[in-house]
């Protein structure tokens, strides 16, 4: 299985937006809402961000929204902080009960 | 509020086997919503799959790994373990256990890092 596709890295000035994508074999993002994102602060365990593509979890703000088109998922972080400044990973269901995670991107603010 | 904590030797030999635990507090391993995680990361790079067991006992690995994992769970005592065998350098890396629930990781441990050094 191959690691979905995220662009090394990504910035955005506090207030701005900023869009990261996560690209996926068809088999992978294409073909199931099983796409999740998480953040990664520098020493510390991911958090989850979003999952089933655009739901988010209790307690995150919905400065972070989620999409998907195709074969592309999206990780949108509106109004940035500074504290959103971290690593961002993308998951996807990759099809016979295994998962694949992107490669990861630093977002800068 | 469920928490997890991984635990093992910090170092083993190239060779030998990667022997982990995770500890599940406040919530039970045999839960039917839940499913379970083992995640690595390399230091310097990203996240990677190692595998997951469902409460049904069945288990699911990364293709890329699979030779050499196995993973298990003791009910009673609320542990999840895992354990890679033939272990190299490349095998060097943090391991997260989690808790997993409609395809995603809701809740990590803090990891444990494991290097692989003679």
């Amino acid at each position: 299985q191959s690691a979905l596709t995220q662009p090394p890295s990504a910035s955005g000035s506090p207030g701005q937006s900023v869009t990261i994508s996560c690209t996926g074999v068809s088999s992978g993002v294409g073909a199931y809402d099983y796409v999740s994102w998480y953040q990664q602060h520098p020493g510390k365990a991911p958090k989850l961000m979003i999952f089933l593509v655009n739901k988010r979890p209790s307690g995150v703000p919905d400065r972070f929204s989620g999409s998907k088109s195709g074969n592309t998922a999206s990780l949108t972080v509106s109004g940035l902080q500074a504290e959103d400044e971290a690593d961002y990973y993308c998951s996807s269901y990759g099809g016979s009960n295994n998962w694949v995670f992107g490669g990861g991107t630093k977002l800068t603010v | 509020q469920l928490q997890l904590q991984e635990s093992g030797p910090g170092l083993v030999k190239p060779s030998e086997t990667l022997s982990l635990t995770c500890t599940v507090s406040g919530g039970s391993i045999s839960s039917s919503s839940y499913y379970w995680d083992w995640i690595r990361q390399p230091p310097g790079k990203g996240l990677e799959w190692i595998g997951s067991i469902y409460y049904s006992g069945s288990t699911y690995y990364n293709p890329a790994l699979e030779s050499r994992v196995t993973i298990s769970a003791d009910t009673p005592e609320n542990q999840l373990a895992l354990k890679l065998s033939s272990v190299t350098a490349t095998d060097t890396a943090v391991y997260y256990c989690a808790k997993g629930r409609v395809g995603a990781q809701e809740t990590w441990g803090q990891g444990t890092l494991v290097t692989v050094s003679s």
